[in-house]
């Protein structure tokens, strides 16, 4: 079962900055820190990954606590566009596991 | 587009019917994952390929259900005497060798609905 925690749902406004919050206490050294997205009848879409260090790419931000327990996903400016259920995921063994991941509202 | 494909984006069975589906996966990504997903939930994991070897499959996939890649390329899923509860969307991913640091890019699925 998953191993990382989520809040089920959330709002942002139109033009503000997304945060969205993911617990994962139990991360292994070498396990990696996944988020992808799912937006209505569309397969999951891969958004960003990181081990250790934060990331940033074309999409969001990614920063991960010094101790590893736990994360946020930043998307910088959110659109209509980003209304999607965003998974947090922890990469284990070689598939990754969903959990129920978090609706976010964008709100005009 | 390079992307994930899945054939037939919707398939609608009788009870008790055969139905096969087809993933073609990214150029080159030598994994090929099946994951299937009910409304509401997340994606379940049912199996995946490295190459044409069957690397593991869920307890999710009874007997009823078999995978194969025969050339390392394309992939099929196939479930016999299909059952209502078999409806569901069933997703097809690739990535390239090892998948802890390879993200899995995802076709958008072939839904299927069993009466």
């Amino acid at each position: 079962d998953a191993k990382t925690t989520q809040p089920p749902s959330m709002d942002c406004a139109e033009g503000r900055a997304a945060n969205l919050p993911c617990n994962h206490s139990t991360i292994s050294g070498n396990e990696y820190v996944y988020w992808y997205r799912q937006i209505h009848s569309q397969g999951p879409q891969y958004i960003i990954h990181g081990l250790k260090n934060n990331e940033t790419n074309e999409m969001a931000s990614l920063i991960i606590t010094e101790d590893r327990k736990s994360s946020t996903l930043i998307l910088p400016h959110a659109t209509l566009r980003d209304t999607a259920v965003y998974y947090c995921i922890l990469n284990r063994d070689d598939k990754i596991i969903f959990g129920k991941g978090t609706r976010l509202h964008i709100l005009p | 587009d390079t992307g994930v494909s899945q054939d037939p984006r919707h398939k609608i069975t009788k009870r008790g019917q055969n139905v096969t589906f087809r993933c073609d996966p990214i150029s080159e990504h030598n994994r090929l994952y099946w994951y299937r997903q009910t409304l509401g939930q997340g994606p379940e994991f049912l199996t995946y390929f490295q190459n044409e070897a069957q690397l593991e499959k869920s307890r999710l996939l009874s007997d009823r259900f078999s995978a194969e890649r025969p050339k390392g390329s394309f992939s099929t899923l196939e479930i016999q005497r299909t059952e209502q509860g078999d409806s569901a969307m069933y997703l097809c991913a690739s990535s390239t060798r090892d998948g802890r640091n390879s993200p899995l890019h995802f076709g958008n699925g072939t839904r299927l609905t069993v009466t």
